[in-house]
Parts: C-alpha cells; structure tokens; sequence
C-alpha cells in the first residue's frame, strides 16, 4: 500500500538548533512532494513544494528541503530554529491523490 | 479572496446521533477534500471531488460516513449514529486541479461525540 512515513513524531529542539524532519514515501513513479505546518491554533499551511527541477527547494522561514529519488525521501531542514518554528510538521505526497504522513510536532525552547 | 470556510467550528454530539459538517472551498477550486486529524493520528483522508467526476470515496471509514457535493461547490460531510470514536477535527481542503496543486485548507470542525 502506498505510504508516507514521518520518522519522528515529537522534537524538542532548543533556539538556534538545526532541524531535520525525516520523511519518506513509498510510491513509484512522478510525485509531487509536499510539506505543510500547522501552528498552534491555525490552518494548515503550505511550508514548501516540489514538483520537478532542482530537488533542493527552498520554502518560507528558512526552510528547505531535498528530494532524494534514490532514498524516497523528501526531509525537511532549517539551519537554525526559532521559538516561532513550534508547530505541527505534515509531509504529503501527491500521486493521483494527496496522503499525509502522521506529523511531527517540534517544541522550541526558548 | 476569502478561504475554505467550514461550519460548524465545535460540534458536540450525543452518540448515536447525525451530525452534518459543512464545507465551503474557494472559488473557482474543482477539488475538494475532507480528512480527519485525530489527536496523535495526523491526517486521514476521507474522500475528496474533482469536478463532476464519481467522488473516490476510499478513505471513509465506515458507511456511516457520506459526502456530498452540490453544484460543484459547496459539500456536506455526514456522520450517521455517531460513535465516541467519530470524536475529531474535521478538515476541508480544496485546490485548482486534482494532481500537484497545492491544496488550501479550512479551520476545521471539532466534532466531539458524547
């Protein structure tokens, strides 16, 4: 069956730490790749998106990630965090129809 | 322009009763989804519309779920004989075209079933 796995499901990070967020899919063929935040009390937003091109893509606040064919994977990653990154992380994968991974909550400490 | 709306924002529900959530996309979008987003589960997807098109109806859980869509636009998400089980956000998406678009989502329907 086709699946979108989030390796983690809670990080706690301190300000100014790296962030990486695992996720990985198990379709075959062309994907559209997705990550979405949801913080606290808010809609669920498009962070980034990658559709085809240069498998590094650049998202708002900071946030990037890369898509590695080989691996099926599609990680997410800031440099460093802040306070205001605390929310809820969903990778989804589009093929023929959109499917989330379970989510990953990140807690920054100030 | 204006977002996904959704209605009711809360719902709380007797067991056993029907309870019908409301969806309103952006205009002009052909696609519509509805997911469910329980605490710690992350997003289910339910069903979602593509135009005129059948609806792909996979996701619901039981045939105590139904939705519709009329006109192209606004859709209805039915529960029947609520189960506590049934207790989640309900969450409406919609978007330009089925594949590869970004999808805009609602505020969501906390359902909670007593």
């Amino acid at each position: 069956a086709q699946s979108v796995s989030q390796h983690n499901h809670h990080v706690i990070l301190s300000e100014a730490a790296s962030l990486e967020l695992g996720c990985n899919y198990s379709y075959g063929g062309t994907v559209n790749l997705f990550w979405y935040v949801q913080y606290p009390g808010q809609h669920l937003q498009l962070l980034l998106k990658y559709f085809s091109g240069d498998p590094l893509v650049k998202g708002i606040k900071g946030f990037e990630a890369e898509f590695i064919k080989s691996k099926f994977s599609f990680n997410l990653r800031k440099p460093s965090v802040q306070w205001s990154d605390t929310a809820e992380y969903f990778c989804a994968v589009n093929n023929n129809d959109m499917r989330f991974g379970a989510g990953t909550r990140l807690t920054v400490k100030p | 322009g204006a977002g996904v709306s959704q209605s009711p924002s809360n719902k709380v529900t007797e067991k056993g009763k029907d309870v019908e959530l409301r969806c309103d996309p952006i205009s002009g979008h052909t696609a519509l989804y509805w997911y469910r987003q329980s605490l710690g589960q992350g997003l289910e997807f339910l069903i979602y519309f593509q135009g005129n098109s059948a609806p792909d109806k996979s996701g619901l859980p039981s045939d105590r779920f139904s939705a519709e869509r009329t006109g192209g636009s606004v859709s209805t998400l039915t529960i029947q004989r609520t189960q506590q089980e049934d207790s989640a956000v309900y969450l409406c998406a919609s978007s330009y075209a089925l594949a590869g678009d970004e999808q805009f989502f609602g505020p969501g329907t906390r359902l909670t079933v007593l």
